[in-house]
């Protein structure tokens, strides 16, 4: 079973849609998170929900809103999506506390905004 | 998060220990020194972590300096497999900053 799947795991779409990037994880972990790597291979934290609630949120657009339905989801949509917004993003999760045992990070979806 | 420095890449023979520098000179006392790496792509992968003492598991050893301000990722026998960008962080856990890590090439 996959600890932590995001679909699609690709996207291509063009600049003005509106779209949807989805993530669960089955590992019980309570915090989640979306980074976004972009084509130089830098990953930026984007957002971190703990329980459903929003812990961090790294001065991204408000084009981008995540939804926590439950501790096990954290879904990304994407407004008027730009070129700029060309990346792979990762969904992952955690157990909060100091000194977890480390995120689990999912295989990546890669958006294409042409 | 402490800010931390890698040599941008590395090679080493297969079969061979890789050991992978990382310096953490203003890391906090209760900051951790973790180590990910990212294969060609794939989501990062959590190696291992550590606040004092030397640490390992079935994948790496991580030694830190008795002063904290470094940190050496020791794969033991190097495979192809291995090959990845390797990324220390220091941090407490709840947000994971990843720099610009170490490319390390595994040669045959």
């Amino acid at each position: 079973d996959t600890a932590v799947s995001q679909t699609p795991k690709y996207l291509v779409t063009q600049m003005g849609n509106d779209k949807s990037i989805k993530c669960e994880q089955n590992l019980g972990h309570d915090t989640m998170y979306w980074y976004k790597q972009d084509s130089k291979k830098f990953l930026k934290i984007m957002f971190s929900y703990n329980n459903k609630e929003l812990i961090i949120n790294e001065t991204v657009p408000n084009r981008f809103s995540p939804k926590s339905p439950d501790k096990a989801h954290l879904n990304l949509h994407i407004n008027s999506l730009e070129l700029g917004d060309s990346a792979v993003y990762f969904c992952a999760s955690s157990q909060s506390g100091q000194g977890n045992y480390g995120y689990t990070f999912g295989s990546g979806t890669r958006l294409t905004v042409v | 998060d402490a800010k931390t420095t890698q040599p941008p890449s590395m090679d080493c023979a297969e079969g061979r220990a890789a050991n992978l520098p990382c310096n953490h000179s203003t890391i906090s006392g209760n900051e951790y020194v973790y180590w990910y790496r990212q294969i060609h792509s794939q989501g990062p992968q959590y190696i291992i972590h550590g606040l004092k003492n030397n640490e390992t598991n079935e994948m790496a050893s991580l030694i830190i300096t008795e002063d904290r301000k470094s940190s050496t990722l020791i794969l033991p026998h190097a495979t192809l497999r291995d090959t990845a960008v390797y990324y220390c962080i220091g941090g407490s856990g709840d947000k994971l900053t990843f720099g610009t890590g170490t490319r390390l090439a595994v040669r045959p």
